[in-house]
């Protein structure tokens, strides 16, 4: 199994551009999410789904819109970039074990700049 | 608003020494779990502990969890210089939602 994979590991974009970080599972993980780590915070949640076809609003997801129409793809757009979204972005995706908790798979990250 | 704040927020240690690092949290939780994230790279889970349990171990690591205070330990024992990465505490409340400490990075010296 690839895991979770994230495309691009770097970007740079102006302000104002849009793009879209792709991320995908192949582990047919029901839940996944989306993160930002910049220095000295830890991960902050932007979005995150329980399924196909459900999203939902993580700590800080102005700016971002995910969509979910697959079980394997979980896309984060970035709708008109700003320099405070210079970040590392962080997919994960999880599934309930039988002991009912969740544990976290990250891909490796997308760092983006935005001048 | 971040759920853990992780102290110290660095560590330098030698080889063979044990590391302890701390997370306290801010309200209450189903479970603990701790992450290791090497430079450049994802996170990784290592150890998960929950609201019942008092103490953890997997091999080097040793965690416990003090729901009184809010705040939970990792302690890596013998340390190797591999060991050298950010360590960051997450918790939940029963849901796929996890909530991150801001870290503490750990450097081994050989």
């Amino acid at each position: 199994n690839a895991g979770v994979t994230q495309t691009p590991k770097f970007q740079v974009l102006k302000t104002g551009q849009s793009m879209t970080l792709q991320c995908a599972q192949d582990m047919n993980h029901e839940y996944m999410s989306w993160y930002r780590q910049d220095p000295g915070m830890g991960l902050r949640l932007i979005h995150y789904s329980v399924g196909a076809g459900i999203t939902d609003q993580g700590e800080v997801p102005n700016g971002y819109n995910v969509s979910r129409s697959t079980t394997e793809d979980f896309p984060l757009r970035l709708l008109s970039a700003a320099p405070s979204q210079t970040s590392v972005y962080f997919c994960a995706s999880s599934y309930r074990t039988s002991s009912a908790h969740y544990e976290q798979y990250f891909g490796p990250g997308t760092r983006l700049t935005v001048t | 608003s971040q759920q853990g704040e992780e102290d110290p927020q660095a560590l330098s240690i030698q080889e063979g020494e044990n590391a302890t690092m701390n997370c306290s949290y801010k309200t209450s939780i189903n479970n603990l779990q701790w992450y290791r994230q090497n430079s450049g790279r994802g996170l990784v889970h290592l150890i998960l502990i929950r609201s019942n349990e008092r103490e953890k171990h997997s091999g080097r690591l040793r965690v416990t969890l003090d729901t009184s205070k809010k705040s939970s330990s990792l302690l890596i024992t013998a340390s190797r210089a591999a060991d050298t990465a950010s360590y960051f505490c997450a918790t939940d409340k029963g849901t796929d939602k996890l909530i991150f400490g801001t870290g503490t990075r750990l450097q081994v010296f050989p």
